[in-house]
């Protein structure tokens, strides 16, 4: 079935410091890409739409210059989470629809200190 | 009112049993329905995907849309100690292309 990766899987960052994490769909082409967050215990909640060649749509109260995203191409989409502050930290998740259906990366568990 | 509400449990079976997760929303636009696990620190992995209302079984689990009601549910039979995980329900107005709406989460352990 489809695949899709995403790195790291695990992140360690200082406060203030630049974390971005990709999201690759590995056999199929993705023009649309999303980014979740999930905190433990809760659900996903979508942070914001990639799409291919273009800015990417934004849930309303999610920062888009804190959170950059870029979908560079049919198969990679990046989240930059700038200036990281510990409220940051948290589980990052991309999805690709691959025909019919929603793939999920393996997540992104970031740790502000 | 939450689009999706979701009994994030946790729920504690023995081993054989059958377990029911249930979900209930509010937005009648959502036509297509899923049920996703997910262990801890990995994403998501579709368990089923059902269109509209009706029943749909896959080996030891079964899939039930009552859209007239706004529920949703997932039985699981036979229950199996490598089914604690956590179940999420999902929801979505368009097949395709869209982003899903998920419930919080029902925490599963099946005890051997």
């Amino acid at each position: 079935g489809a695949v899709v990766s995403q790195h790291p899987s695990r992140v360690i960052c200082k406060s203030g410091t630049s974390v971005k994490i990709e999201c690759r769909s590995l056999d199929f082409q993705a023009t649309t890409m999303f980014w979740y967050r999930q905190f433990p215990k809760q659900s996903l909640m979508l942070m914001a739409t990639s799409n291919e060649g273009s800015k990417a749509t934004y849930e309303q109260g999610v920062e888009k210059d804190k959170f950059l995203i870029n979908h560079a191409s049919l198969t990679l989409s990046t989240l930059t989470v700038t200036s990281a502050h510990p409220e940051d930290s948290s589980f990052y998740i991309c999805s690709a629809f691959g025909g019919t259906e929603a793939f999920f990366g393996q997540g992104t568990r970031l740790t502000v200190v | 009112q939450k689009e999706v509400e979701q009994d994030p449990g946790p729920l504690s079976v023995p081993e054989g049993a059958i377990v029911s997760l249930n979900c209930t929303y509010s937005n009648s636009a959502f036509q297509y329905f899923m049920w996703y696990r997910q262990y801890s620190r990995k994403g998501p992995e579709l368990l089923m995907y059902t269109y509209s209302s009706g029943n749909k079984e896959d080996g030891r689990f079964t899939a039930q849309v009552d859209k007239s009601s706004k529920y949703i549910s997932l039985f699981i039979r036979d229950s199996q100690p490598s089914d604690s995980a956590t179940y999420l329900c999902a929801m979505s107005p368009n097949q395709a292309g869209t982003a899903l709406i998920f419930g919080k989460g029902t925490t599963l352990s099946v005890s051997s």
